[in-house]
């Protein structure tokens, strides 16, 4: 069964602490994208991974760090340094990197971080 | 230049009707340009896309119509039915794979 999956579904987080939203996707795609939605916006570019090893930043990477070590897998922290870290998390992934048009992005579930 | 516009924020629609969101952009460089439907608590999924090497796509009883001059695309749900209740985003990119999202429409379609 092939797809993107994030856990967990709900986390809650205490003011100050860092958390880590996993990401993993089994559809062998190159490209890797982390977006924060918020009520009534539209989703928001967090970071995003090409390739394995290498990552850029997207519009709002503040207070967040990435890691991509595995093709499968792209980890999301979200830092005490992230001032307002409640919203719903998603991660999403496609074929292939950028250079050539752009190909559909998939996205997981998503993960409703709260920070109390 | 990088932000997308979606119109309306909500919408309500009659079983059978037809739905209609608009989206209008800056950035001439975008070559393609999806739309996305988001039920509640769960991660968007690709809807339909076009490219702006023509004016319509139709999947079904989705049809995007897409004014290059003017900047602008639309979505058209046909025949609306309450499973069809939904947030719809479109988006548009060029080349890098970086989606700009639009900020979504609530749509309800009553039965």
């Amino acid at each position: 069964d092939g797809g993107i999956t994030q856990s967990p579904k709900y986390l809650f987080r205490k003011e100050g602490q860092n958390v880590t939203l996993s990401c993993e996707q089994n559809l062998n795609h190159d490209a890797m994208y982390w977006y924060r939605q918020d009520p009534g916006q539209g989703l928001r570019l967090i970071y995003y991974s090409q390739i394995v090893n290498d990552f850029q930043k997207g519009d709002i990477a503040e207070g967040y760090s990435v890691s991509r070590e595995k093709k499968e897998s792209f980890p999301l922290t979200v830092t005490s340094a992230q001032k307002n870290p409640t919203a719903f998390y998603l991660c999403a992934s496609s074929i292939r990197a950028a250079g050539g048009s752009t190909d559909t992005q998939y996205f997981g579930p998503g993960t409703r971080l709260t920070v109390l | 230049q990088q932000q997308v516009k979606q119109s309306p924020q909500s919408l309500i629609v009659q079983k059978g009707g037809i739905s209609i969101i608009n989206c209008a952009y800056e950035n001439t460089a975008f070559d393609y340009f999806p739309w996305y439907q988001q039920f509640p608590g769960k991660g968007p999924a690709l809807l339909i896309a076009i490219r702006p090497d023509v004016s319509e796509k139709k999947e079904g009883r989705f049809t995007i119509s897409f004014n290059k001059s003017a900047k602008q695309f639309s979505l058209h749900i046909m025949d609306s039915q309450p499973g069809d209740s939904a947030t719809y985003f479109c988006a548009a990119s060029k080349g890098t794979n970086k989606l700009i999202f639009g900020t979504g429409t609530l749509l309800a379609v009553q039965p």
